[in-house]
């Protein structure tokens, strides 16, 4: 059964730094990956969709990076402002879709 | 203006209470689904649908049911039968069958049992 974990459970950082989300996956054979925003009390937003046979995607200071083999994705978030604060998600395909528990990001101004 | 709304935005439940959860969507998605998120946990999918008439059950479904009788809607009914039922719905629908293809979220209905 997919085991989908997300490191650090929080995180807290001053406005304008770079920074590393992580996602880790047990089982290789997926059919994509996503990243998620959630907001407080909000539903999700999707940020980033990543096929299995894709390496990287980007949008604006957003990318994601896949290395199927090792079960890992990164999420890296250039110059960080305090409108990033939230709970971001990563979810992988296979024949269902498995969620991480989520990282809660702070930027502080 | 396309997308997905959950209604009501906040149930309070008594216990023994059967309450539904509506789900509709304008975007002409095959598929539809039902999470439910619980606060420190990912996602955990309750149902899914994907066709009409058609459902199946997702890891959690115990103590929750659904109908599929129109494409756009997918209603969810927690029972009295649910044990703990205080949690976030969420819910999906995606735009073909198989789970290769990207889903998107409602705003989602928080349920409180008094």
């Amino acid at each position: 059964k997919q085991e989908v974990t997300q490191i650090p459970a929080a995180l807290s950082v001053p406005e304008g730094e770079n920074l590393v989300l992580n996602c880790s996956f047990t089982d290789s054979a997926i059919y994509n990956l996503q990243w998620f925003r959630q907001d407080p009390g909000k539903g999700l937003t999707s940020l980033l969709l990543i096929q299995s046979s894709q390496r990287e995607q980007t949008s604006g200071r957003l990318n994601a990076s896949l290395d199927k083999s090792s079960g890992r994705s990164t999420l890296y978030i250039a110059a960080s402002q305090p409108g990033d604060s939230a709970t971001y998600l990563c979810a992988v395909r296979q024949n269902d879709m498995r969620f991480g528990a989520g990282t809660r990001l702070t930027v502080k101004p | 203006d396309g997308g997905i709304t959950q209604s009501p935005k906040y149930l309070f439940r008594k216990e023994g209470q059967n309450v539904t959860l509506s789900c509709e969507q304008n975007l002409n998605h095959d598929a539809m689904y039902w999470y439910r998120q619980d606060p420190g946990q990912g996602l955990r999918l309750i149902y899914y649908s994907q066709i009409v008439n058609d459902f199946q059950k997702g890891d959690i479904a115990e103590g929750y049911s659904v109908s599929r009788e129109k494409k756009e809607s997918f209603p969810l009914t927690v029972t009295s039968a649910q044990k703990n039922p205080t949690a976030f719905y969420l819910c999906a629908s995606s735009i073909g069958r198989g789970w290769a293809n990207e889903q998107f979220f409602g705003p989602g209905t928080r349920l409180t049992v008094l």
